[in-house]
Order: structure tokens, then sequence, then C-alpha cells
């Protein structure tokens, strides 16, 4: 069975940054689209951004919201997909959601506050 | 404010069918493919639909989604008590190059 596990959420003040990372199994990571989703607490999903697959030329794209402060890499030797968030802001509060192949699989998610 | 309009509550009784909208524009629903999710409280998001109407593995054919123009509408029959939840839908968005949400629908099972 295919799983996708988050870490590296907590608490950062505004300003610094986190990388979270996304272990998947039973995957070929490379095969794959994978998206960022995260979720304010209270409200619904937002689309943080997708890395393509080999074959789309692991192509990345981002919401205007975090781009130019959030970068989307993957290892595919460690079997994972990461999110570096820099000059975090309180709104970046949520709980971040690793996500397969256009919403086919989601992670357990992990939860990022951003406060002082 | 999402891109993607949906009702915030829908409710019916156990055994009745309802539906849940998803009104878009040319660029995503219009253009795209259309996906659903259900998610509980306090946990994570599970696939419904994708593609518009298929529907991923092991979900019962009590639901069911279809479209039109640039709308979109989940369909679930035979309602029951564990059914109620919170349900998204999403498209790619391909003027803003980024996939998109509605706002999310809390179905509740009278």
């Amino acid at each position: 069975e295919v799983q996708l596990v988050e870490s590296g959420g907590g608490l950062v003040q505004p300003g610094g940054s986190l990388r979270l990372s996304c272990e998947v199994s039973e995957l070929i990571l490379n095969d794959h689209f994978m998206d960022w989703v995260r979720q304010a607490p209270g409200k619904g999903l937002e689309w943080v951004g997708r890395t393509s697959n080999k074959v789309e030329g692991f192509t990345t794209y981002y919401a205007a919201s975090v781009k130019g402060r959030f970068i989307i890499s993957r290892d595919d030797s460690r079997d994972s997909l990461y999110l570096q968030m820099n000059s975090l802001k309180i709104e970046d509060t949520a709980v971040y959601y690793c996500v397969r192949d256009f919403g086919a699989g989601w992670g357990q998610g992990t939860l990022v506050t951003v406060s002082s | 404010q999402s891109v993607l309009t949906q009702p915030p509550s829908v409710s019916a009784a156990p055994g009745q069918k309802v539906t849940i909208s998803c009104s878009g524009s040319y660029s995503n629903i219009g253009n795209n493919h259309v996906s659903w999710y259900q998610q509980f409280p306090g946990t994570a998001p599970k696939s419904l639909i994708y593609d518009t109407t298929k529907r991923t593995s092991g979900i019962p054919d009590r639901f069911s989604a279809s479209k039109a123009g640039t709308s979109a509408t989940l369909s679930i029959a035979g309602l029951q008590n564990g059914d109620e939840a919170d349900y998204y839908c999403g498209a790619w968005d391909t003027s803003l190059r980024g996939e998109v949400f509605g706002g999310g629908t809390k179905l509740t099972v009278l």
C-alpha cells in the first residue's frame, strides 16, 4: 500500500524557515506528480505547489501566495519530497499535506505554526 | 475567497440523495478535470472522484459526479450517517497555472 508520511512541522517565528519532508513508500517517486496542499485551522484546502514527474521534467508550480518564498524539491534516492519554507508569515500557519497524483493519495499532514 | 464556489452546507435524511455543486470558470472546470474529496474532522482528505466522473478505488457507487460547462456536481445517494463530512471540489486552473479548490461543503445527515 502506498504511504505518504510528512514530518518537519513545528513552531517557528515570523520570518523564519522550516523544511517539511514527505517520505513515500511503495512508490517510485520519479514517476509521479506530487503536490503540497495546506489547510489553515478551521479553513478549507489551499494548494501550495506541485512538482511534475520525470517525464514532464520535474517542473514546479507554485501558488501566488508562496511563490518566491517556498521551494519544492525531491530526492528520489531517499524516496522523499520536500517543502522548503522561507520568510514565513503568520498566515502560513496550517496543516501541510503531501499529495500524490492529482489528489489520489494524501499523507496524514504535519502542523506548521508561525507565531512569535 | 475560493476560486471554485460550493454551498457552505447541505443536509438530508438517511436514505435520501443529496447533491453538492461546484461552480467555476472556463479556465478551470470548463476545460479541466474535476476531483472531489471527503474529509472527516481531524483527518486528511480522501479522494472520492477523479477525472470528473471516475470513482476512486473502494468508493461505493452511491457516490457519483458530473460536469456541465463550468459547473460540477457530486451526488450521494442512499445517504448514511457515516457520510457526514466536509466535501471539497478541485480542478487545475489553466490561467492561474495552479490547482484551485472550492471552499468546502459540510454535509449533515439529519
